[in-house]
C-alpha cells in the first residue's frame, strides 16, 4: 500500500460546482498534513495546512480524520482558475506527496 | 509568503557534462532544504534532504555520487548533476522549510541531449 493515496481523477466539473478530494495515509504517526496545488509545469504551492479541528479558507475547507487516517479538501463554487492538480502531503519523518488529483473546471 | 528561488530556470546540456542548480531561500534561513525530481505527468519524488553544515540524506535509489548536494549556508543549497545523461532530463525542484511550512522554488527544467 502506498504511503499516501488520492482519488485518481481527473475530475471535470462545471463552474460553480462543489468538488471534494479525498486522501488517505498509511503512517499513523504522521503529524502534519497539507494540501498543495500544482499548475502544469509549475512548482507546487501551499494551499492550506490541515488542522485537527478542520479549517476553512474562503471557498476551501480541509478536514482531517486521524482515526480513519483520512484527509479531505472541499472546493465550493469552483472557478475556472481552480483547474490544477491538487496534492495531498503528509509529514511524519518526512514530507510524502500523494500522486495528486487533477481538477478541470469547465465553463 | 516565503520566497525560494532557483537558478537556472532551464538548462540544456550535452550528455556527459555536469550541471549545477542553485536553490536559495530569499527571506528566511533554512537549515533544511529538499531536492525533488518530477517526470512528466508524475508526482514529485524526493531525491534528498540537504542539511546545512552536514551531509545530505539521500532517498533509496538515488546515487549520491551522481547527484552532489552542498548546503554551504543557511540560504543556499546546490544540486550538481554529474555526467548527465538523457535519462536525467527532468524538472528539478527544491524546497525550503520554515515554521510556517514548506516553500518550493520555481523549478529547473534540465534537458540533456
Amino acid at each position: 500500500r502506498k504511503e499516501v493515496e488520492q482519488d485518481p481523477g481527473p475530475f471535470n466539473v462545471p463552474e460553480g460546482a462543489t468538488v471534494a478530494f479525498n486522501c488517505t495515509y498509511s503512517n499513523s504517526a504522521s503529524q502534519s498534513f497539507f494540501w498543495y496545488r500544482q499548475d502544469c509545469r509549475k512548482e507546487p504551492k501551499l494551499l492550506m495546512s490541515v488542522y485537527s479541528s478542520g479549517n476553512e479558507d474562503g471557498r476551501f475547507t480541509a478536514q482531517l480524520n486521524r482515526a480513519s487516517q483520512y484527509i479531505s479538501l472541499l472546493i465550493r463554487d469552483s472557478k475556472l482558475s481552480d483547474s490544477a492538480t491538487y496534492l495531498c502531503v503528509v509529514y511524519g519523518q518526512n514530507f510524502v506527496f500523494g500522486p495528486g488529483t487533477r481538477l478541470s473546471v469547465l465553463p | 509568503g516565503a520566497v525560494v528561488s532557483q537558478h537556472p530556470s532551464w538548462v540544456i546540456c550535452k550528455s556527459g557534462t555536469s550541471v549545477k542548480i542553485e536553490c536559495r531561500s530569499l527571506d528566511f534561513q533554512a537549515t533544511t532544504m529538499f531536492w525533488y525530481r518530477q517526470f512528466p505527468k508524475q508526482s514529485l519524488m524526493l531525491m534528498a534532504t540537504s542539511n546545512e553544515g552536514s551531509k545530505a540524506t539521500y532517498e533509496q535509489g538515488v546515487e549520491k555520487d551522481k547527484f552532489l548536494i552542498n548546503h554551504a549556508s543557511l540560504t543556499l543549497s546546490t544540486l550538481t548533476v554529474t555526467s548527465a545523461h538523457p535519462e536525467d532530463s527532468s524538472f528539478y525542484i527544491c524546497s525550503a522549510l520554515n515554521l510556517a511550512g514548506k516553500y518550493f522554488g520555481p523549478g529547473t527544467r534540465l534537458t540533456v541531449l
